[in-house]
């Protein structure tokens, strides 16, 4: 099984900041990667795919980038709807995902 | 509108079993794979199954292979998950996605398993 790791576990970031996700493969897994956003009570939200592809209606503030075993989510100015958890997801295999990573308010 | 919509959870005994459904609309669903996948109370997400387009492929978790059952019903737009031998473990939000083994871009809204006695 591929382990994901995320960091940091918690991100406090203050309102029109940039904010920087990463996630590490414990081995590679190409750019077979995707990142998702998940609310309180809600299902994940699809980010990004192919490590850098924006899903369909993203908004442009979201990047991701890297490949092999180091990844990047990027939020280019925090707007108060992207306070959230954040999930990034392996299929290069069986898929498995991070532990997330907690964005909140600074 | 394209969605899914799951139904079938509730409490159940340690040992008991459970049909979890998820019924598709607003895509040509016999075209894709399709999956589910948990989240226990507070945790991380865990990819538990996954059918193929004809149903004819299915894919398990180790933590559930030999208990958990995938299966579809193209003529119906749904597809299932037969729990069988629950443990506390299982307790989770089931949720179903639009995708194989990859990223999925439609989920449903979930729907909660507790197993307590």
């Amino acid at each position: 099984e591929i382990v994901m790791t995320q960091s940091p576990a918690t991100l406090s970031v203050s309102p029109g900041e940039r904010a920087t996700l990463s996630c590490r493969a414990s081995q590679s897994v190409s750019i077979n990667l995707a990142w998702y956003q998940q609310k309180p009570g809600q299902a994940p939200r699809l980010l990004i795919y192919g490590a850098s592809t924006r899903a369909t209606g993203i908004p442009a503030r979201f990047s991701g980038s890297g490949s092999g075993t180091d990844f990047t989510l990027t939020i280019s100015s925090l707007q108060s709807e992207d306070f959230a958890v954040y999930f990034c997801q392996q299929y290069y295999n069986w898929p498995t995902f991070g532990q997330g990573t907690q964005v909140e308010i600074k | 509108e394209v969605q899914l919509l799951e139904s079938g959870g509730g409490l159940v005994q340690p040992g008991g079993s459970l049909r979890l459904s998820c019924a598709a609309s607003g895509f040509t669903f016999s075209s894709y794979a399709m999956s589910w996948v948990r989240q226990a109370p507070g945790k991380g997400l865990e990819w538990v199954s996954t059918i193929s387009e004809s149903g004819g492929t299915t894919y398990y978790a180790d933590s559930v292979k030999g208990r958990f059952t995938i299966s579809r019903d193209n003529s119906k737009n749904t597809f299932y998950l037969q729990v069988n031998s629950l443990r506390a473990e299982d307790t989770a939000v089931y949720y179903c996605a639009k995708a194989g083994t990859a990223a999925a871009a439609l989920w449903g809204q979930g729907t909660l398993v507790t197993v307590s006695s």
